[in-house]
């Protein structure tokens, strides 16, 4: 498999645009997650999905932002409009079973650099 | 709500000293553990993780971590740092339903 897939890489835009960021997860994997990493905040949980279904969206910072998982090898996070604080590296992830049991761990992708100007 | 701390923000280190990074999480009910490492530019990779069983598991590259569970901590040991382990650490907590929950992280410096 390769891996959990993020795309853009990088991504610049000006503020009040709209930006999709997209990923992939792994092939089998029932669990998808997005995270926001900043320096001032560290490793923030914005949503995560079960079987395509959003479980908890408590992280999500404002309505400004929206996630989307419509099948089981797609899911984006929506950001309408952007602003400047909202730069930061956003990473998806994924992982196997909702049980406490062995090789349900996450899987990282390789992250979408955001930067609004 | 659930919530994972991580004592150091940053540590700087000389090559060949030991290391420990501490990790706290508040939950009540059982938990999987684990410690992910992120090197400068890149994604997240797990580095241990402990499901159940020997509270003491080992990692890659040298890493073991001991998990205390009357003391809600899952700290991170190494006996001998490298130059090549500077990176970012993080702790990580998973809970029945399958939260994931990320600490803080902590920046280590690995000096030569």
């Amino acid at each position: 498999d390769a891996g959990v897939i993020q795309s853009p890489r990088h991504e610049v835009t000006e503020m009040g645009q709209e930006v999709t960021l997209r990923c992939k997860p792994i092939s089998g994997h029932d669990y998808l997650f997005w995270y926001r990493q900043t320096m001032m905040r560290g490793l923030e949980l914005l949503i995560y999905f079960n079987n395509n279904v959003p479980i908890d969206d408590s992280g999500m910072p404002e309505d400004r932002f929206s996630a989307k998982m419509p099948n089981a090898s797609f899911s984006t996070l929506k950001i309408q409009p952007s602003e400047p604080r909202d730069s930061a590296v956003y990473f998806c992830a994924s992982s196997r079973g909702q049980a406490l049991t062995k090789n349900t761990e996450a899987f990282f992708g390789q992250g979408t650099r955001l930067t609004v100007v | 709500a659930q919530s994972v701390s991580q004592h150091n923000h940053h540590v700087i280190l000389s090559e060949a000293a030991s290391l420990e990074l501490g990790c706290n999480y508040s939950y009540g009910g059982t938990v999987n553990l684990f410690w992910y490492v992120q090197y400068p530019g890149q994604h997240l990779q797990l580095l241990l993780k402990y499901f159940s069983g020997d509270p003491l598991v080992k990692g890659i590259k040298g890493f073991e971590a001991e998990f205390i569970k009357s003391k809600f901590s899952f700290n991170l040991r190494k006996p001998s740092v490298q130059w090549s382990d500077t990176a970012e650490y993080f702790c990580a907590v998973k809970v029945w339903g399958g939260k994931l929950i990320f600490g803080q992280g902590t920046e280590l410096s690995v000096k030569p």
